[in-house]
């Protein structure tokens, strides 16, 4: 299966500054998905990402705030942005390849604390 | 209503005891169905895919049942290394791609 780096692999930020998590992908993939883990919680989509398009966001979720980039199709960025202690999470790359049947694989995961 | 409902446990047991998951969703157009496993602290990663005549990989059984929307999945004897969190996942439609999980079960193997 696909193998995906992702750093950092947690950080610590005060409010208001931003962040961005980088995501890495062994081969090339058309469609990469971002996730937000909340303490205690499942997974919720944020947004997926397509090479040369804008990224098509889920209920909840602005590009304002989460901005996305897929500059081309092994890497793709998520900037959290004007960071508050909600915004302390996980966050989760993954992407959709042929396992038999489509499957999703997920990078390591970016542990966010604000403070 | 929450699209993907499962009980969250924690569900306790032996070691070598057989256990059983449940999951219900609510979207009946929905095409994909899996379990994913999710160590602490770590990516949940993929168990298995569901299939309409029900599948089984080792230890493991799932089952799909359309008429009533239900997911389950079954652990025969059980091992101390299969204590993680077991989240059912939905695909709702096949376009676009989209995962709606589950809160996901709490399962711990005790010896």
């Amino acid at each position: 299966s696909a193998v995906i780096s992702q750093k950092p692999s947690r950080d610590i930020c005060q409010r208001g500054t931003s962040l961005t998590i980088q995501c890495q992908v062994d081969s090339q993939v058309t469609m990469m998905f971002w996730y937000r883990q909340q303490p205690g919680q499942s997974l919720t989509l944020i947004a997926t990402a397509n090479q040369g398009s804008e990224a098509t966001y889920e209920s909840g979720f602005v590009i304002d705030k989460f901005p996305i980039s897929r500059p081309n199709l092994t890497f793709s960025t998520l900037t959290v942005s004007n960071m508050s202690p909600e915004d302390s999470s996980i966050y989760l790359c993954s992407v959709e390849e042929w396992q038999g049947i489509y499957g999703y694989t997920f990078g390591s995961g970016t542990r966010l604390t604000v403070v | 209503r929450k699209e993907v409902e499962q009980d969250p446990g924690p569900f306790n047991v032996p070691e070598g005891a057989t256990v059983a998951f449940n999951c219900t969703y609510s979207n009946s157009a929905s095409q994909s169905f899996f379990w994913y496993r999710q160590d602490c602290r770590k990516e949940p990663k993929l168990l298995m895919s569901v299939y309409s005549s029900g599948n089984e990989d080792g230890r493991f059984t799932a089952q799909l049942n359309r008429a009533s929307q239900y997911i389950s999945l079954l652990i025969r004897d059980s091992k101390l290394s299969d204590s993680a969190t077991y989240l059912c996942v939905v695909n709702p439609s096949h376009l676009p791609n989209k995962l709606v999980f589950g809160a996901g079960t709490i399962l711990r193997v005790k010896s």
